[in-house]
Formats: C-alpha cells, structure tokens, sequence
C-alpha cells in the first residue's frame, strides 16, 4: 500500500535552515506529483509547494517562495522540503502528500503522510 | 488567486441527520474540486475528487454535487465518526493549489 513518511521536523529557531524528508513506497515514485502541505496549530490546511511527477517543474506558494525549495531523489524514493530562513508563522506540521492520477499534476491529492512539526521559535 | 470559502464554519447536527456543506469558488473551478474530512491529531483523507466522485472506500453515506463556483458536500445520515472538521480544495487554477478554511461538524 502507498506509504508517506515524514521526519525532519523539530524546534528551530527563527532565520536558520531545516530540511524535511518524506520516504515514499507502495507505488511509482516518478509517476506522480508530490506535495507538500501544511497546518499552523488550530489552523486549516495550507498549500505550500509541488514538483511535477518527472521533476521538472516546481510550483510554490507565494508565502514561501524564495526561501522553501521543493525537490524529489527518485533514486531514493524521497521528497524534500529545503525551509531557509524561518520564521515563527512557519510553525506548522508538515505534510507530504500524493496526487490521485499518475502523469498528471491537475489532480486531486489522495494519500498523505503522517506530518512532521516545525516549531520556529527562540 | 483562487479563493474558496466554505459555509457555514461549524455545523451543529443530530446522529442519523443529513448534513449540507458548502463551498463557494471566487471564479469557475469546473469540477476541479476535492472535498478532504481530517480527524483530530490525523492526516486529511480524501472524500470527493472531481466534485462528485467518491475516492476508494467512501461509504455511499458522503456525495459531493456542484460546478462552476458553487459545491456542496452531503453527508446523507450522521455517523459518529463524521463529527470532525471537513476541507474543500480548487486543483483548477494553480499554482496555488487553495483549500477552504474548514466546516466542523458537531453534534447537536
């Protein structure tokens, strides 16, 4: 069955790096379109970013954009979020999450990890 | 910018009663709109893709009706594990890909 798991997340503080990972397996990891998604406590789901299922082409919200970059190792089965300068309204756990259909990325998301937590505080 | 607003933000309902969820697009979706249920402390599932289609293992109990701009997720007889927090999201304009601010089921 399909499988997403997170790890990464932890207590950082404002202006540094972190970078999270989400292990896929159970299906083609270069087929699909992988996201990353993410929920501020109490909050409602934010998306944050995508990579198209043959990685050549990114997409980001404009909250991040500049400082998170999305990228996938299909040797490893692996989808990453690179978050440089954090900020505090970064707290938020950290979802990693699969596109319904293969090959395309106009799709709804249909399986999703467990979640990380990144608390960006001093 | 596609904006989705979902109405009303919580719903107080009986076990056993109909609940009507809505969610509104700021300009046409098509039927490019999923609707996602999220238990406490648990990832967001899958209910509606397509606006009406309902993903592997739904119970028929959850249908989604809509297009254009205005969509509607039924949940047809109120189960006890249907008393969480309900998502719609646009995948037709992107990026970004935007998700309503929630609708919470409670019970009566």
């Amino acid at each position: 069955q399909v499988q997403l798991v997170e790890s990464g997340g932890g207590v950082v503080q404002p202006g540094r790096s972190l970078r999270l990972s989400c292990a896929a397996s159970g299906f083609t990891f270069n087929r699909y379109s992988l996201h990353w998604v993410r929920q501020a406590p109490g909050r409602g789901l934010e998306w944050m970013a995508l990579i198209s299922y043959a990685g050549n082409n990114e997409y980001y919200a404009d909250s991040v954009k500049g400082r998170f970059t999305i990228s996938r190792d299909t040797s490893r089965n692996t989808l990453y979020l690179q978050m440089n300068s954090l900020r505090p309204d970064d707290t938020a756990v950290y979802y990693c999450a699969r596109g319904l259909k293969a090959g395309v990325v106009v799709t709804a998301i249909q399986h999703w990890g467990q979640g990380t937590l990144v608390i960006v505080s001093s | 910018e596609i904006v989705m607003t979902q109405s009303p933000a919580t719903l107080s309902v009986s076990p056993g009663e109909r609940a009507t969820l809505s969610c509104r697009a700021s300009q046409s979706i098509s039927s490019n709109l999923a609707w996602y249920q999220q238990k406490p402390g648990q990832a967001p599932r899958l209910l509606i893709y397509g606006a009406s289609t309902r993903a592997t293992d739904i119970p028929a109990r959850f249908s989604g009706s809509g297009s254009g701009t205005e969509f509607t997720l039924t949940i047809s007889s109120l189960q006890s594990e249907d008393f969480v927090v309900y998502y719609c999201q646009q995948y037709n304009d992107w990026p970004p890909w935007t998700f309503g601010q929630g609708t919470k089921v409670e019970m009566k």
